[in-house]
């Protein structure tokens, strides 16, 4: 069975710190990754990644898969407490037909304290 | 519209009663996702519609759910007879045909049953 699954489950960090956040997957005919941030409603994008070793950035969140691994990593850099949501970690296949649907994992808990 | 949007945004019912939920998609996506949120737990994937193909119903927990949808627009998805197990969030998403694009989520109806 298809699964995803992130870690550490929560995180409390002090604003200015580093914090890596772990995802793996065991995923049939693995085709993407996804990061979301969900604060108090709906998750938002922030990156699909396709190939390995390519980071993807985006102010002072990057993101890398690691294929060999199974893995993927979200780093978020001088942490704000505006960081402070859940990060959900998400897998796709390549599948026939037109099922689209992501394997979740049940996300990261990030409190960032002032 | 500029993003995905569900109503009601909340939604308080007695057990036993029937309830709608609506979404409407992003305009030009024509994948439409419903999942499931319980408290501190991770996303359930419902149902997923594409175009005019049959809908993925595999994540519909019981014959009370269903969902219907009106050709690439609005979606409504039905619980009838409600148990407080139903009590969650809502999430719809939507994405567009593109390969392998992002799904972008609404708000979320919060479901509680009394």
């Amino acid at each position: 069975e298809d699964k995803v699954v992130q870690s550490p489950l929560s995180l409390v960090v002090h604003e200015g710190d580093t914090v890596t956040l772990n995802c793996s997957y065991e995923v049939t005919n693995f085709r993407s990754l996804l990061w979301y941030k969900q604060e108090k409603k709906a998750p938002t994008f922030l990156f699909m990644l396709t190939s390995s070793g390519i980071e993807k950035k985006s102010g002072r969140l990057s993101s890398i898969l690691d294929k060999k691994e199974l893995s993927s990593i979200l780093n978020i850099t001088a942490t704000q407490t505006g960081d402070s949501a859940i990060y959900l970690c998400a897998g796709t296949n390549f599948r026939t037909g037109n099922n689209r649907k992501l394997i979740w994992g049940l996300g990261t808990s990030l409190a960032v304290n002032p | 519209g500029a993003g995905v949007s569900q109503s009601p945004s909340n939604k308080v019912t007695e057990k036993g009663k029937d309830v709608e939920l609506r979404c409407d998609p992003i305009s030009g996506h024509t994948a439409l996702y419903w999942y499931r949120q319980r408290l501190g737990q991770g996303l359930e994937f419902l149902i997923y519609f594409q175009g005019n193909s049959a809908p993925d119903k595999s994540g519909l927990p019981s014959d009370r759910f269903s969902a219907e949808r009106t050709g690439e627009s609005v979606s409504t998805l039905t619980i009838q007879r409600t148990q407080q197990e139903d009590s969650a969030v809502y999430l719809c998403a939507s994405s567009s045909d593109l390969s392998n694009q992002p799904q972008h989520f609404g708000d979320g109806t919060r479901l509680s049953i009394l």
